[in-house]
């Protein structure tokens, strides 16, 4: 059972650059999240997904979007990079939006 | 605003206890969550409160006092593999999580 496959696990990419970070479960949980991990600061919701077709913006959305075509498949865009945006993104998912996060194994994206 | 306090570090030795506390002000409650999570690695469930007092499991247990906004996660016969961040989390009235920045467990032999 792969659970939360996220791709790239690793990405440098020049400011200004698109980027889309790819999230595909297998769980076929409802709800979905994208995070951001910064040292020093707890994990912040960029936007989140708590069935497929409905999205909504968490505490630091700007300069991100997503889509939610299917139950599996949650990809995060950043429509031109900026170096702030560097940092450690995990995608999760929950089978409801009560329940407990089940994660990716992260990908780590710098902005140079 | 929401807020989420636990301690930046913390060391313990092989085969002692440790307690991690961790104390909130949200708006709202529905649920406190306590997440472990390894260098690098993603984070993953350790428990979950709802209700006051003490959920055990295992070597772990975490406890929940809903008036005083505080809760605990309690490490029992510490081993070296438990090295790693513990992550607190509160789901709030509009059943957002809101996360601690973390707390650094270090095992010393």
């Amino acid at each position: 059972i792969a659970g939360i496959t996220q791709a790239p696990t690793s990405q440098i990419l020049a400011a200004g650059r698109r980027m889309t970070l790819r999230c595909t479960q297998d769980m076929r949980h409802n709800a979905m999240y994208w995070y951001r991990q910064d040292l020093g600061l707890g994990l912040r919701l960029i936007h989140y997904s708590n069935t497929a077709g409905t999205t909504g913006k968490g505490e630091v959305p700007d300069g991100y979007s997503v889509s939610r075509a299917n139950t599996d498949d949650f990809p995060l865009t950043l429509a031109s990079a900026v170096p702030s945006q560097t940092s450690v993104y995990f995608c999760a998912s929950s089978a409801t939006n009560t329940g407990e996060l089940f994660f990716g194994e992260g990908s780590r994206l710098t902005v140079l | 605003g929401q807020n989420i306090d636990q301690p930046t570090e913390m060391t313990a030795t092989e085969g002692a206890i440790v307690q991690i506390n961790c104390t909130y002000q949200t708006s709202g409650f529905n649920g406190l969550f306590w997440y472990q999570q390894h260098a690098g690695e993603a984070p993953t469930f350790l428990s979950y409160n709802v209700l006051d007092g003490l959920e055990e499991k295992g070597r772990f247990s975490s406890f929940l006092s809903r008036s005083k906004g505080y809760s605990y996660l309690l490490l029992k016969e510490l081993q070296m593999k438990d090295s790693a961040s513990y992550l607190c989390a509160v789901r709030d009235s509009n059943y957002q999580l809101i996360w601690g920045a973390g707390t650094k467990l270090i095992i010393k032999p």
